[in-house]
């Protein structure tokens, strides 16, 4: 079935500064590529998401970028702030895993006042 | 976005006994589904609940171990059963309004514990 690979699984960033987290996937037919903020003991969030027929989306200080061909997509956040602190699920839906939501492993950012 | 309520939030269980989840949602919506995270983890799909038949479980769990009930379009339960401790988790209902319109929401979820 299809799967999503996600790195770093850690981020430490100075506040201010930007934060980038990748995923690969592996099926070229997904077509839908979601991001999930999920604060300490709390629901994810979806923050931002992309489709497949557009290159990159921008909300304010978080932007997505997919690259089709090499099969990846990116979450970047930009001036960080402590409030940022969280973990980040990448996702996607595709045919090979039937349209369900398939989730990346996660990585945790810290912003660091 | 929907509004999803669960209940119980928390709960603390024996070993062998079973507990059921509730997922209620404001409006209604095509697909339903449940997750378990674990203690630092990502989010695993348990099921799909379809309204009106049987759930689908993804590979890895089964219907006498985690049976699912969705009898309309705002409502669906998750029971584990027979539980042991390495059930203890977070278990998360999540809606999509409509299928193929992909954005998914999730309950605040339910943390389970087993003793």
């Amino acid at each position: 079935g299809e799967n999503v690979e996600q790195h770093p699984s850690t981020l430490s960033v100075q506040e201010g500064d930007s934060a980038v987290i990748k995923c690969t996937y592996s099926d070229s037919a997904s077509n839908y590529f979601p991001w999930y903020k999920q604060e300490l003991g709390k629901r994810p969030q979806l923050i931002i998401d992309i489709r497949s027929n557009v290159g990159e989306k921008k909300d304010q200080r978080i932007a997505v970028t997919l690259n089709k061909t090499a099969k990846h997509f990116s979450l970047h956040i930009t001036e960080t702030q402590p409030e940022d602190s969280a973990v980040y699920f990448c996702a996607l839906q595709g045919p090979l895993g039937g349209f369900k939501t398939i989730f990346g492993a996660g990585t945790r950012l810290f912003v660091k006042a | 976005s929907a509004v999803i309520s669960q209940k119980p939030s928390r709960d603390i269980c024996q070993r062998g006994t079973s507990l059921t989840i509730q997922c209620q949602v404001d409006s209604q919506v095509t697909m339903m589904f449940w997750y378990r995270q674990q203690p630092g983890q990502s989010l695993t799909l348990i099921a799909t609940a379809n309204q009106g038949s049987e759930a689908t479980y993804e590979s890895g769990f089964v219907i006498d171990k985690f049976p699912i009930s969705r009898p309309n379009l705002t409502f669906s339960t998750l029971t584990v059963s027979n539980m042991s401790p390495e059930d203890s988790s977070i278990y998360l209902c999540s809606v999509e309004a409509l299928r193929g319109a992909n954005e998914q929401f999730f309950g605040p979820g339910t943390r389970l514990t087993v003793l």
